[in-house]
């Protein structure tokens, strides 16, 4: 089955620190890779996406990713976090037919003070 | 550019009302997605549209039906809402690969 698995729900951290959001891939989803950012009450924003090349992406907001194909991973990370930050965040994959998105079922992310 | 909207932004239906969530973009894309959002199951894929004129179910079609009615719109009805519809809405588009979302509908179904 074709599937995207973001391994935690919920991070919690203190303003400052490193974050990493995991996510993983199932071998029938295509390697083309999202994150998606979600603020409450809002739609959603693209933060970066590999479609192929360099396998270390960088997006907006200082977000960074790294696409690992032998561990079928695409962990979203970023140096220092803002309260800013605190958002939902989307994993997802386009499906081997090309034709949508598959996603994972989100990461809150709560940055604290 | 307004990119994707969505009408109306929130919605309150009673079991067994019909209605039409509006979506249209103005990035002259081929493709369109209506999906759904539910706490913890993230967004799952309704239908799609890949051109004018065609649609294709996805994971979750059940109790919608959709119309692509021009390049720029695409419409997803409710015939006999239940509780279960009870979700934000969003539609998107695409040329190739990357997908834009529209801002969502918030759908209560009593």
């Amino acid at each position: 089955a074709q599937s995207v698995t973001q391994l935690d729900s919920q991070v919690p951290v203190f303003e400052e620190a490193p974050v990493e959001l995991r996510c993983n891939y199932s071998s029938s989803v295509s390697v083309y890779l999202f994150w998606y950012v979600q603020y409450p009450n809002q739609g959603l924003q693209l933060l970066l996406k590999y479609l192929s090349g360099s396998t270390l992406v960088k997006g907006i907001n200082g977000f960074e990713a790294e696409f690992n194909k032998s561990q079928t991973s695409f962990h979203l990370r970023k140096p220092s976090v803002h309260i800013s930050d605190t958002a939902e965040y989307f994993c997802a994959g386009l499906n081997q037919a090309g034709t949508a998105l598959i996603f994972g079922k989100g990461t809150t992310l709560s940055v604290s003070s | 550019n307004a990119g994707v909207t969505q009408t109306p932004k929130f919605q309150v239906l009673k079991t067994g009302q019909s209605m039409t969530l509006q979506c249209a973009q103005d990035m002259n894309h081929n493709s369109m997605y209506w999906y759904r959002q539910d706490p913890g199951m993230g967004l799952r894929l309704i239908y799609y549209s890949a051109s004018e004129g065609t649609t294709d179910k996805g994971e979750v079609p059940n109790g919608y039906n959709v119309s692509r009615l021009n390049k720029r719109e695409f419409s997803l009805r409710l015939e006999s809402a239940a509780p279960s519809q009870t979700s934000v809405y969003f539609c998107a588009s695409s040329e190739l690969i990357e997908q834009f979302f529209g801002p969502g509908t918030r759908l209560t179904v009593l």
